[in-house]
């Protein structure tokens, strides 16, 4: 495709309902990476996947959290059980091999948690 | 850990000035420096990137500089337009593959 696509664009969900959020990477990106930004704030990294395998977990923030991307481009990214704190915009970028490591980024999913 | 510093967090200017945005960083190591535009409710926009071994980027009215040693960017903007109205983020790479490390960013809004 033409850029990152990332669905849906707005989630609300009450507490405790689990969400799960789309990212479509742009064709033939073998890196992809999931970030969060709470309002006011910069994008904080959460995952990262290079190709199929997940090679970095480190900023999920609790194990609520759950991302799979199983054949190396469509990704989910799961949260279970939701709560208030977990109201973030959640940004997907990827990039391509090599070259200058340009991420780009999709729209994002608003997620509400009410 | 690395962390990212952005200076001021929110600026106001009439149009046509010349403005700087600042970044600090406080590992060096670093692979490349980005900034980013933001629009409200949008993703982001890359707008420069700047390899560890370059000293500045240029981009039409856009100028950016990375000192490496002193963990700084500066970010030039030229005859500011009320289009650039917008967030700008900085962010470090340590390497081709590896997450970004973002600030806070600064809140530019341009005004007639």
């Amino acid at each position: 495709g033409a850029g990152v696509s990332q669905s849906p664009r707005y989630k609300v969900a009450k507490r405790g309902q689990d969400v799960a959020l789309r990212c479509d990477p742009i064709s033939g990106h073998v890196s992809l990476f999931w970030y969060q930004q709470a309002l006011g704030q910069g994008p904080e990294f959460l995952t990262y996947f290079q190709n199929e395998a997940q090679l970095d977990k480190s900023g999920l923030p609790s194990d609520r959290f759950f991302a799979e991307r199983p054949e190396g481009s469509v990704s989910t990214l799961k949260i279970q059980r939701t709560q208030q704190e977990d109201s973030a915009v959640y940004l997907c970028a990827s990039s391509g091999p090599g070259g200058s490591g340009t991420q780009y980024f999709g729209p994002g999913t608003r997620l509400t948690v009410l | 850990k690395q962390e990212v510093t952005q200076i001021p967090a929110a600026l106001s200017v009439p149009e046509g000035e010349n403005l700087v945005l600042n970044c600090s960083f406080t590992d060096s190591a670093i692979y490349n420096l980005q900034w980013f535009r933001q629009d409200p409710g949008k993703g982001l926009t890359s707008l420069l990137l700047i390899q560890s071994s370059q000293r500045e980027q240029t981009s039409g009215r856009l100028n950016a500089s990375l000192d490496k040693s002193s963990g700084r960017s500066t970010l030039y903007i030229a005859a500011s337009q009320p289009g650039d109205s917008a967030t700008y983020l900085c962010a470090v790479q340590t390497g081709t593959a590896s997450k970004l490390t973002f600030g806070t960013g600064t809140r530019l809004q341009v005004t007639l």
